[in-house]
């Protein structure tokens, strides 16, 4: 076990609709980084929040947003799903993101979204 | 155009056999370089490396990094039918970690 806790961790929907998914980072953690895996496909990262400020971010869709909130847990939103949306969606924390740190990252157990 | 790459894309070996998976680099402002395995959840945390040259062991894993040649390897010794999952590599800068595509090992008995 991580730490790291993700909710729900299965999720059905229609295309058209919104969902809302969410990590609690590790004890301590102030960074939450969000990814999206599809089938037999690698780790694409989606976003990165350090200490509820958006850091970075990656190949996150228009339809997609994410805040992470003062207790440091965060939601990554999908709206206009469609197909191509379903997924597993990792988030993962670690430490902080102040320059000079060597971040070793903790993944939770992921969200699997399938759009129907 | 910051990246990762990883070689080979699968492997197929034996119980008792060794292999050694390639990952190289090129990630601007570079911090440390992470191994992960992941089975059929999330990715688990193997090694982060941070120094040339020396070497991160535990048990029959041990890994690597060539700073110079922007790459690491992660070698396993003395496969096991456990060790089957996808291996991936991660570079770390600033705000990001940049992953490789991952490396799926089959260890047959």
């Amino acid at each position: 076990d991580s730490g790291v806790t993700q909710t729900p961790k299965h999720l059905i929907t229609a295309t058209g609709q919104r969902v809302t998914l969410r990590c609690s980072p590790r004890s301590g953690d102030l960074s939450v980084y969000w990814y999206q895996q599809s089938l037999d496909q690698g780790l694409q990262f989606l976003i990165h929040y350090y200490n509820g400020e958006e850091r970075a971010k990656g190949n996150i869709l228009e339809r997609f947003s994410a805040q992470q909130f003062p207790d440091l847990h965060s939601e990554l939103n999908l709206s206009s799903l469609e197909l191509g949306d379903s997924a597993l969606y990792f988030c993962a924390s670690s430490v902080g993101g102040a320059s000079g740190y060597q971040e070793t990252q903790y993944f939770g157990p992921g969200t699997r979204l399938l759009v129907l | 155009e910051d990246k990762v790459v990883q070689s080979p894309l699968s492997l197929v070996v034996h119980e008792g056999d060794t292999v050694t998976l390639n990952c190289s680099y090129e990630v601007t402002n570079f911090r440390s370089l992470l191994w992960y395995k992941q089975e059929k959840k999330a990715p688990t945390f193997l090694f982060m490396l941070t120094s040339s040259g020396i070497e991160k062991k535990s048990g029959r894993l041990s890994s690597i990094l060539d700073k110079k040649e922007l790459s690491s390897i992660l070698n396993i010794t003395a496969t096991q039918t456990g060790d089957s999952a996808i291996y991936l590599c991660a570079a770390h800068n600033f705000n990001k970690f940049y992953f490789g595509s991952g490396t799926k090992l089959n260890v047959k008995p």
